[in-house]
């Protein structure tokens, strides 16, 4: 099994730099992903990290540290619309599926 | 347009109702599944199929019965549901069940409440 742990909520302003953080333990690791999700809608993929380090991708950066069981993702230059909850989700070993966190609310303001 | 279909987007049904859920997805992928998401809650798996075999049952409770004809098609029958069955039920797809880069493709889901 696995324990994934995420801020429920987090406030910051248009145009600031926010990073959400997400601790995991588990068995077995084969990969750490991040999702977005608006009010109503799919989750969409944002990034894949399996190798410590650093991913960029224009706004979004994501970050992994497998000896620390850490991630987080990093959104620059924030945009009203990136108002949404950002999921973390583990693939153990052993299986085909991702165990997800209960996920970040984001608020962006003006 | 998503690539992953789901209907309807909302149901309502009473306990003793039986009704089905229905996902179907347009990007050629092997692997479906089935995902239930409650307030305040993860995201929960329900079942997994890879190639229309069944891989994973997350110990589902048997109220609860999917079936997937093809690997463009999943449904969940519902039947006997109970008040703390209303959720959101998210279908996703992948290529297949193998691939350890493989993200998974999510339907905007079916808001059911159970009255």
């Amino acid at each position: 099994g696995q324990n994934i742990d995420q801020p429920t909520e987090m406030t910051a302003t248009e145009g600031a730099i926010v990073q959400i953080n997400c601790t995991y333990q588990t068995s077995g690791f084969n990969g750490l992903f991040w999702y977005q999700q608006h009010a109503g809608e799919a989750p969409t993929f944002l990034s894949y990290n399996v190798l410590d380090g650093l991913e960029e991708k224009g706004r979004f950066s994501s970050f992994l540290s497998r000896s620390k069981g850490y991630s987080y993702l990093l959104l620059k230059e924030l945009q009203m619309k990136d108002s949404a909850s950002y999921l973390c989700a583990v693939r153990e070993n052993s299986g085909y599926a991702l165990n997800f966190g209960k996920g970040t609310s984001l608020l962006v303001t003006p | 347009e998503t690539g992953v279909t789901q209907t309807p987007r909302h149901l309502v049904m009473g306990m003793t109702n039986k009704k089905s859920l229905k996902c179907e997805q347009h990007l050629g992928h092997n692997a479906m599944y089935w995902y239930k998401q409650s307030a305040k809650k993860p995201l929960e798996l329900m079942f997994v199929y890879n190639f229309k075999e069944q891989t994973e049952n997350n110990s589902v409770p048997s109220r609860f019965s999917p079936e997937c004809p093809n690997s463009s098609h999943l449904f969940l029958h519902l039947h006997t549901l109970q008040p703390e069955d209303s959720a959101l039920y998210l279908c996703a797809s992948s290529q297949d069940g193998a691939g350890v880069r493989e993200k998974l493709f999510f339907g905007s889901g079916t808001q059911l409440s159970v009255l």
